[in-house]
């Protein structure tokens, strides 16, 4: 049973289109994250945030952006989708006893 | 700078064959050490949490151990639904709660 749920799970899209990740828990969770991982590659941390209105960059560069207006939400956009921007994107909620991912969403850009 | 590494990339065993995982790690203050399994196409499940070395945790075919430099993933009697990838992940003091993964290890069982 998934507490932290992503749409959509597969994205393939033209280059230069905008786009949204959605990403919703029911956990009540303060602290949200999104990561970037490519194949066979170790997760990166793009962005996070410590609660409603609070947002910052992660140690992976990147031209997404994100925004924290409810708790349960942590949409991240692309205004501008380039094929570089290919990737699975994985988001994830913790509280004081660890994490949880979700499906994550696999995009491809052409 | 903080960093973890994972060995092997790779691993492939017999049905039964038992062997270790192992994830070093370079940190600053260790907070909490992670291990996922994440299957292809998913995101990482959890499973366990080792704070302090010397710490073990088990669950079902799988134990986690920690020492102050390395964690190991000790794998007795698999079987062919183990075969996942094994992220390894450290959580460090001061950063605000965020995980440092290793590039994990890919175990493949076969019967």
């Amino acid at each position: 049973e998934a507490d932290i749920y992503q749409t959509p799970r597969y994205l393939v899209i033209g280059t230069g289109k905008k786009i949204t990740l959605e990403c919703s828990q029911t956990m009540g969770h303060d602290k949200m994250y999104w990561y970037q991982q490519d194949p066979g590659m170790e997760l990166h941390l793009i962005h996070y945030s410590y609660g409603v209105n609070s947002t910052e960059k992660g140690d992976l560069s990147s031209e997404s952006t994100v925004s924290r207006i409810r708790t349960e939400h942590f949409p991240l956009t692309l205004e501008s989708a380039r094929p570089s921007h290919t990737s699975q994107y994985l988001c994830a909620s913790s509280d004081n006893y660890g994490y949880t991912f979700g499906s994550g969403t696999r995009l491809t850009v052409v | 700078e903080d960093q973890v590494t994972q060995s092997p990339e790779a691993l492939r065993l017999q049905e039964g064959e038992s062997s270790s995982l192992n994830c070093s790690y370079t940190v600053s203050g260790l907070r909490g050490l992670f291990w996922y399994r994440q299957d292809p196409g998913k995101g990482p499940e959890f499973l366990f949490t080792l704070y302090s070395a010397g710490e073990e945790k088990e669950k079902e075919r799988l134990k986690a151990t920690l020492t102050k430099k390395e964690s190991f993933l000790h794998i007795t009697a698999p079987k062919p639904e183990d075969s996942a990838t094994y992220l390894c992940a450290v959580q460090v003091y001061n950063q605000g709660g965020k995980l440092i993964f290793g590039q994990g290890t890919e175990l493949s069982v076969k019967p």
